[in-house]
This record gives structure tokens, C-alpha cells and sequence, in this order.
């Protein structure tokens, strides 16, 4: 079983929908939970960052971490054509040096 | 630019040579690291560097791969006898150093092994 389970879609939505993205992880260690987008052929940019259980929000982004399920989950509202790309979640425990990353959930959003 | 720059960001073997390739962090970072992605795959950690120290190894990082940051600026990947197996998007991240820490990727080198 991999550390980090993500679902690769592909899903697509129309323009205007709220996307809800998710991971689940098997290490109760992870502390740090981090969301990338991922355009095609190029390197992940860091969308949102939390530490520990709760709720992060910044613009039309939502990030929302459970430890006590073990779930993480990218909302993403009001979607638009150029949120088109690869999410992937990541995330770490303290005193780690990597990350460990889930496969990437392909999102199209469709004018 | 003040992000991760990578080069070069396209590379073509054949197998059995060797290939090396640059990433260049954001200044002020003393931390970087390498990650390996294949095809529909996320990253994968091969090895990370603090300072010029290199610090972690993946088990992914065979003996056919070496990792450099001479001065605890740019650091170099070589993989020699390349096997069609390494092909790949090799990216490299860096970070400052505290417990908590967002790793900024590069726009990272794809390489092709024929």
C-alpha cells in the first residue's frame, strides 16, 4: 500500500463548479499537508500549505486537512478553463527531508 | 526570474551514456533536493542536499546515480549507463531551512533514454 492515495481521475467539470479534490495517507506521522499544480510538462507549483487539522483558505482555494481519517481534500470554487491541469497532494512528518506525493488527480474545466 | 531554474530542460540518450544535468535553487535556500516523475506518476524523493552536505539518499538512487552541490549553491545529477528505464522528469526543489518549510519546484529536465 503506498503512503499516499490519491484518485487520478481524469475529472472533468464545467466552468463556474466547485471541484473537490482529495488523498487519503496511512502514515500518522504526516504533519505537513501541501496541495501542487502540476501544468503539462512542467515542474509542480505550490498552491496551499498546512500544517496539522483544519482549514486553509486563500481565494477561491480551500484546503482541509482530517487526521483523524486520514484525509485531505482541495476545494476548489467558482473553477475556470486555467485550473486545467494535474493536483497533486503532498505531505511529510516533522524532522523528515522529502516529500511523499500522491499520483495527481487530472482536472479539465471545460469553458 | 528568482525561481528554481533547471537545465538543461530537455535531454535525448541513448542508452549506456551518461547524462548530467543543473539546477540552480532560489538564492536564499540552503536546502535542495531531487525528485524523480515518471508518466501519471507523482515524485518521487531521490536525495537531498543542505548546504553542500548531502544529507539523504533514496533507495531509487542507485549506485549509477550522483548527486553534487560543491559549493551549497548549484548542484548537478549525473546518471551514467543510462537504462531505458531512467527515462523520466527529473525535477529539483529547494527550501529554507526550519521545521517547516515549502519546497518551490524547478521546471524540471525530461529525459529520454532510446
Amino acid at each position: 500500500q503506498k503512503e499516499v492515495e490519491q484518485d487520478p481521475g481524469p475529472l472533468s467539470v464545467p466552468e463556474g463548479a466547485i471541484v473537490s479534490l482529495n488523498c487519503t495517507y496511512s502514515n500518522s506521522a504526516f504533519q505537513y499537508f501541501m496541495w501542487y499544480r502540476q501544468y503539462s510538462r512542467k515542474g509542480p507549483e505550490l498552491l496551499m500549505y498546512t500544517y496539522s487539522s483544519g482549514n486553509k483558505e486563500d481565494g477561491r482555494f480551500t484546503a482541509q486537512v482530517d487526521k483523524s481519517s486520514k484525509y485531505i481534500s482541495l476545494f476548489i470554487r467558482d473553477s475556470q478553463p486555467s485550473d486545467s491541469a494535474t493536483y497533486l497532494c503532498a505531505m511529510s512528518n516533522p524532522g523528515a527531508n522529502n516529500l511523499f506525493f500522491g499520483t495527481g488527480t487530472r482536472l479539465t474545466v471545460i469553458p | 526570474d528568482t525561481g528554481v531554474s533547471q537545465n538543461p530542460r530537455h535531454k535525448i540518450t541513448k542508452r549506456g551514456q551518461n547524462v548530467t544535468f543543473r539546477c540552480d535553487p532560489i538564492s536564499e535556500h540552503n536546502r535542495l533536493y531531487w525528485y524523480r516523475q515518471t508518466l501519471g506518476q507523482g515524485p518521487e524523493f531521490l536525495t537531498y542536499f543542505q548546504n553542500e552536505a548531502q544529507l539523504e539518499k533514496s533507495r531509487l538512487l542507485s549506485d549509477r546515480f550522483s548527486a553534487e552541490r560543491p559549493k551549497g549553491s548549484f548542484s548537478t545529477l549525473e546518471i551514467q549507463r543510462t537504462e531505458q528505464g531512467d527515462s523520466a522528469m527529473y525535477l529539483c526543489a529547494s527550501s529554507l531551512e526550519g521545521p517547516l518549510y515549502e519546497q518551490y519546484f524547478g521546471p524540471g529536465t525530461r529525459l529520454t533514454v532510446t
